[in-house]
């Protein structure tokens, strides 16, 4: 049982660039979410989905965009690479229900230059 | 919106306690609590609901005011083990039920010392 993998885990892009951060759960979970974490202001949500087809802005969503096509999966994209962008994104799942904890990845450690 | 989270570190040495406070400007449907190693992910600690009901690891208790909008994570009788950057997550109210959206506070860097 893998959990949630997080695809690549570093990557160095230069300004103007474009990638695709993956993430893939095996666990079945309805919601899943994209964090960035920068020294000193802990995990800021950047966009998370309720469930396949469905995706929401969370606190910090400019520059980056979503797809849950399916169920096990949730992709971030940056289309035009800032180095305001250079930061450890996390993904995260959970599932439906009460005393539901988040499961995370390992991190993906990307710097934009 | 982030929850605050006081205070942003702390120093203890071995066998002391600790109380890291979170607190929002919202009604809460949930909060969490998770432990994160350096270069590591963050592990689930605890989560509480409304209702002061809680769950989570045997060792580190947390609580819960509904009518304050806070909650406080206890670390009694601290190890090493126990180092580590903490942070509190909180989950809307809506309608009786959450708003989906686990936001995470600043984190409260731990450090236990021999």
């Amino acid at each position: 049982n893998a959990g949630v993998t997080q695809t690549p885990k570093f990557r160095v892009l230069k300004t103007g660039q474009s990638m695709t951060l993956l993430c893939a759960q095996d666990m079945n979970h309805e919601y899943m979410y994209w964090y960035r974490q920068d020294p000193g202001m802990g995990l800021r949500l950047i966009h998370y989905s309720v469930g396949e087809g469905t995706t929401a802005k969370g606190e910090v969503p400019d520059g980056y965009n979503v797809s849950r096509l399916k169920k096990q999966n949730f992709l971030l994209g940056l289309e035009s690479a800032a180095p305001s962008q250079t930061s450890v994104y996390f993904c995260a799942s959970s599932t439906q229900g009460v005393w539901t904890e988040a499961f995370f990845g390992q991190g993906t450690r990307l710097t934009v230059v | 919106q982030q929850p605050v989270q006081s205070p942003q570190a702390v120093i203890l040495r071995e066998g002391e306690d600790a109380v890291i406070n979170c607190s929002s400007s919202k009604a809460l449907y949930s909060v969490h609590w998770y432990r994160q190693k350096h270069g590591e992910a963050p592990v689930f600690l605890m989560i509480l609901l409304k209702g002061g009901e809680q769950k989570g690891h045997e060792k580190i208790s947390a609580s819960f005011n509904e009518k304050k909008q806070q909650s406080s994570l206890y670390l009694t009788a601290s190890q090493l083990s126990y180092s580590g950057t903490y942070f509190c997550g909180t989950e809307l109210g809506l309608s009786g039920g959450s708003n989906y959206k686990l936001t995470f506070g600043k984190g409260t860097l731990l450090t236990v010392n021999p």
